[in-house]
């Protein structure tokens, strides 16, 4: 079964400060997405990035970037020179390439980001 | 504009009561997912289902129960049977190369 491990599960940081949110995955299958997403106090869930199991490029867009390391199961979301609009909580999700299984996405507990002013 | 549409955006629901949460897309996904979210929580799927007229259950589906009778609709009903309902719920579908799209939730409170 796939499973979704967020350790942090709140991180306060000051303005300008860089934030590194942890996220560790466990499946059995070779093929497979990851997620991250942004929770803003409204409830609504934002998209951030999806990338699959065969690409291990980092990414960068602008203020975010996530390292994927298959070799240790992470994919590490760091946000740089936060700003208070960035205060979410973010949640790392994995989905699994099986349709039998109903390509199901499974999320982690989440990681409260305060940042403050 | 292609969406996921939730309503109602708040519940109230007296003990006892079984309520019906909606969950509209105009996407043209197959798969639809609910979602169960608890205050400090990540989310928990409940149900989904991959086509019409056919549904699975998921890791937490005790006391609630779905339909899928139209492609566009999958609504989900909270029994009297779920002794513990006051959540946040999240409807999404799933289009091609794993874009999940989430609708903007439900806030179920039992009064």
């Amino acid at each position: 079964a796939q499973k979704v491990t967020q350790a942090q599960t709140e991180i306060s940081v000051v303005e300008k400060e860089d934030v590194t949110l942890d996220c560790v995955y466990e499946t059995r299958d070779t093929t497979y997405y990851l997620f991250w997403y942004k929770q803003p106090p409204s409830g609504e869930l934002v998209f951030l990035i999806r990338r699959n199991s065969f690409d291990e490029q980092n990414e960068i867009s602008g203020r975010y970037s996530w390292n994927f390391q298959k070799s240790t199961s992470s994919f590490n979301f760091t946000i740089t020179a936060s700003q208070v609009v960035d205060s979410a909580v973010y949640f790392c999700a994995l989905s699994e390439a099986i349709k039998a299984a109903g390509n199901k996405l499974t999320f982690g507990g989440g990681t409260r980001v305060l940042v403050k002013p | 504009d292609g969406g996921i549409t939730q309503s109602p955006k708040y519940l109230f629901r007296k003990e006892g009561q079984n309520v019906t949460l909606s969950c509209e897309q105009n996407l043209n996904h197959d798969a639809m997912y609910w979602y169960r979210q608890d205050p400090g929580q990540g989310l928990r799927l409940i149900y989904y289902s991959q086509i019409v007229n056919d549904f699975q259950k998921g890791d937490i589906a005790e006391g609630y129960s779905v339909s899928r009778e139209k492609k566009e609709s999958f609504p989900l009903t909270v029994t009297s049977a779920q002794k513990n309902p006051t959540a946040f719920y999240l409807c999404a579908s799933r289009g091609r190369n794993y874009g999940y799209t989430f609708g903007s939730g439900t806030r179920l409170t039992v009064v």
